[in-house]
């Protein structure tokens, strides 16, 4: 059974840059598939953040490309989410998921969920 | 940048068909996916690719998708359905509806 674990700080000062962790297991990321991170504001819907594939191919939000970066690493089966210059807009639950492929393609699996607010 | 229309709020009685739609431009050339979220958990996949239902997903759930709205479609709805739905596709970008509240009376 795959399964998503999201980890970082809950709290993050404006204008620092956010930082969390995606831990996988039950599937190893070196195997394929894309991962990805979705956010969600207290009461609101649901945003697609970026997701990256495990050679390390990216493909991100136009809307927070220039503050995002993605990464991964297959040696400890996970990936990582770092935004940049953050204010309270960027407060949110972060979902980490599976994605099967680019384009077309569902999240299949999602972790819980970790809320992060930006706050001074 | 592509924008995907849900209503807010769909009511249905215990028992009966719901049905959700989402709006955009020639959605029906493509793939629509659709999320079941309840409160405070993580969005469950219930139909991928317009009208294909995961494992574990019951029968109950099915999905259409022509022209300019896809359709998520709940027969026999439960009270267990109270959640918020969720479509999504690809546009360039990948581009979540704004969400609709189910509520089964």
């Amino acid at each position: 059974q795959v399964q998503l674990q999201e980890s970082g700080p809950g709290l993050v000062k404006p204008s620092e840059t956010l930082s969390l962790t995606c831990a996988v297991s039950g599937y190893s990321i070196s195997s394929g598939y894309y991962w990805g991170w979705i956010r969600q504001p207290p009461g609101k819907g649901l945003e697609w953040i970026g997701s990256i594939y495990h050679s390390g191919s990216t493909y991100y939000n136009p809307s927070l490309k220039s503050r995002v970066t993605i990464s991964v690493d297959t040696s400890k089966n996970q990936f990582s989410l770092k935004l940049s210059s953050v204010t309270a807009a960027d407060t949110a639950v972060y979902y980490c998921a599976r994605q099967v492929g680019v384009g077309a393609t569902p999240f299949d699996y999602w972790g819980q969920g970790t809320l992060v607010t930006v706050s001074s | 940048s592509y924008e995907l229309t849900q209503p807010l709020s769909v009511s249905v009685a215990l028992g009966q068909t719901a049905r959700i739609t989402c709006g955009g431009n020639n959605i029906g050339s493509k793939n629509v996916h659709w999320y079941q979220q309840k409160p405070g958990q993580a969005p469950v996949l219930v139909i991928y690719r317009d009208s294909n239902r995961p494992s574990g997903i019951p029968e109950r759930f099915s999905g259409s998708n022509s022209g300019n709205t896809a359709t998520l479609t709940i027969s026999r709805a439960q009270a267990g359905d109270e959640a918020d739905y969720y479509c999504q596709v690809w546009d360039s970008s990948e581009v979540f509806g704004g969400g609709t509240k189910l509520t089964v009376l």
